[in-house]
């Protein structure tokens, strides 16, 4: 285990439909990730919060959005979803602004019908 | 931004050493690491580089040479557990991004 509380699990929406993902880092671990990972490809660098701001996006869609909040979990929001956006998306955190070792949450599996 | 390339696939026997080398292009870098993840499964941490040389974990080894942009992972005495997907990462910038390769799937022969 981690330490690292992904939710939910699993999630079927329909095209057109907006979701929310949520993480919960390991605790004290300030520095939280979104990646995406479609089937069989790499992990694609969405965004990083460090203590509730900001600190560098990725090729994020315009349709997603995230947020760190101050107790230090993580929501991703994605709308107007397509089915391209089906895929796994894994949260990660690191006890600073990165560097050693991230840990990875179980990942949300995201299915667009 | 930051790109990172690494043999898409390596296929060894059981017993054997293999080596997946990762090549990095990126601004403002502090270390490379490396993470194995089996299928479906969240991503696991084996090794941060941040300096030139060797360090060893048990089975596994990392190697890193900044002057090159280059890195490998070593694994020595595979067994079948061992098959899954390797993924270099870079960390850079003054946020310190952590940017994956695009991982090479590692088979274990029998």
């Amino acid at each position: 285990d981690s330490g690292v509380t992904q939710t939910p699990k699993h999630l079927i929406t329909a095209t057109g439909q907006r979701v929310t993902l949520r993480c919960s880092p390991r605790s004290g671990d300030l520095s939280v990730y979104w990646y995406q990972q479609s089937l069989d490809q790499g992990l694609q660098f969405l965004i990083q919060y460090y203590n509730g701001e900001e600190r560098a996006k990725g090729n994020i869609l315009e349709r997603f959005s995230a947020q760190q909040f101050p107790d230090l979990h993580s929501e991703l929001n994605l709308s107007s979803l397509e089915l391209g956006d089906s895929a796994l998306y894994f949260c990660a955190s690191s006890s600073q602004g990165g560097g050693t070792e991230a840990f990875f949450g179980q990942g949300t599996r995201l299915t667009v019908v | 931004g930051q790109s990172l390339e690494q043999p898409s696939e390596v296929t060894a026997v059981e017993g054997a050493i293999v080596q997946i080398n990762c090549t990095y292009q990126t601004s403002g870098f502090y270390g490379l690491s490396w993470y194995q993840q089996h299928d479906g499964g969240a991503p696991t941490f084996l090794s941060y580089n941040a300096l030139d040389g060797l360090e060893e974990t048990g089975r596994f080894s990392s190697f890193l040479s900044r002057s090159d942009s280059y890195g490998y992972l070593l694994l020595q005495e595979l067994q079948m557990k061992d098959s899954a997907s390797y993924f270099c990462a870079v960390t850079s910038g003054s946020a310190r991004q952590l940017t994956f390769g695009s991982g090479t799937q590692l088979t274990v022969l029998p």
